[in-house]
């Protein structure tokens, strides 16, 4: 099956810094989602991004499917911004296959 | 909208006990999901169903069973309990249409289950 590969698996910032999270992948994609974990264990889904860019705020994500790779961007860290970010995948081939893959994740902490 | 909700949020079981896990989406999304979380893990796919009457497994479907009767619920059965069942169950529900990849899954808050 399709492999997702997260990095770096751990990262501690301090509030305000920016940081760049990656999601690589081993096979071509019908479905990229980034998902936000928050210490409380609540899964919040920040993009769904097969490809080109996103915004909402502080955070966008840039898939680039040809290379098989995504990227979260986070700036002006915020402690509330901690947690495990989470990429997934979906490779959809033939008939319905409608299964999302995720990667092991990247746990934030913010520190204030 | 309450979205999706699970109960229970905890349980302790014994080995060899039985329960569902229930899951209730109202927001009448087609497809929903039922995951398993692991500590330091990603989650992984048990069953999930393309709409009422419809199931199929996942990547770790052995020891559970789904069955899907209406648009909202989307129980899941642990038949005999087994410590490697420990986990976080997370259920989601996705406004899928045929043809159209506009999808984002939306997770109910989990029950996390231990089997002693």
């Amino acid at each position: 099956g399709i492999q997702v590969e997260q990095s770096p698996p751990d990262l501690i910032l301090q509030e305000g810094a920016n940081s760049t999270l990656r999601c690589n992948f081993s096979d071509s994609v019908n479905n990229l989602q980034w998902f936000h974990q928050n210490p409380w264990g609540q899964l919040i889904n920040l993009f769904y991004i097969p490809s080109g860019t996103k915004q909402n705020g502080r955070l966008s994500a840039t898939t680039v499917a040809t290379e098989r790779y995504s990227l979260l961007y986070i700036s002006s860290s915020q402690t509330t911004d901690s947690g495990v970010y989470f990429c997934a995948v979906e490779r959809r081939s033939g008939g319905s296959n409608y299964k999302l893959t995720f990667g092991k994740g990247t746990l934030l902490t913010v520190n204030p | 909208n309450a979205g999706v909700t699970q109960t229970p949020k905890f349980r302790i079981l014994k080995i060899g006990q039985s329960m569902t896990l229930q899951c209730a989406q109202d927001m009448n999304h087609n497809y929903m999901y039922w995951y398993r979380q692991d500590p330091g893990m990603g989650l992984k796919l048990i069953y999930y169903s393309v709409g009422a009457g419809i199931t199929d497994k996942g990547e770790v479907p052995n020891g559970y069973n789904v069955s899907r009767s209406t648009t909202e619920d989307f129980p899941l059965r642990l038949e005999l309990a087994a410590p490697s069942q420990t986990s976080v169950y997370f259920c989601a529900s996705s406004p899928r249409v045929a043809g159209i990849s506009t999808d984002t899954q939306y997770f109910g808050p989990g029950t996390r289950l231990t089997v002693l």
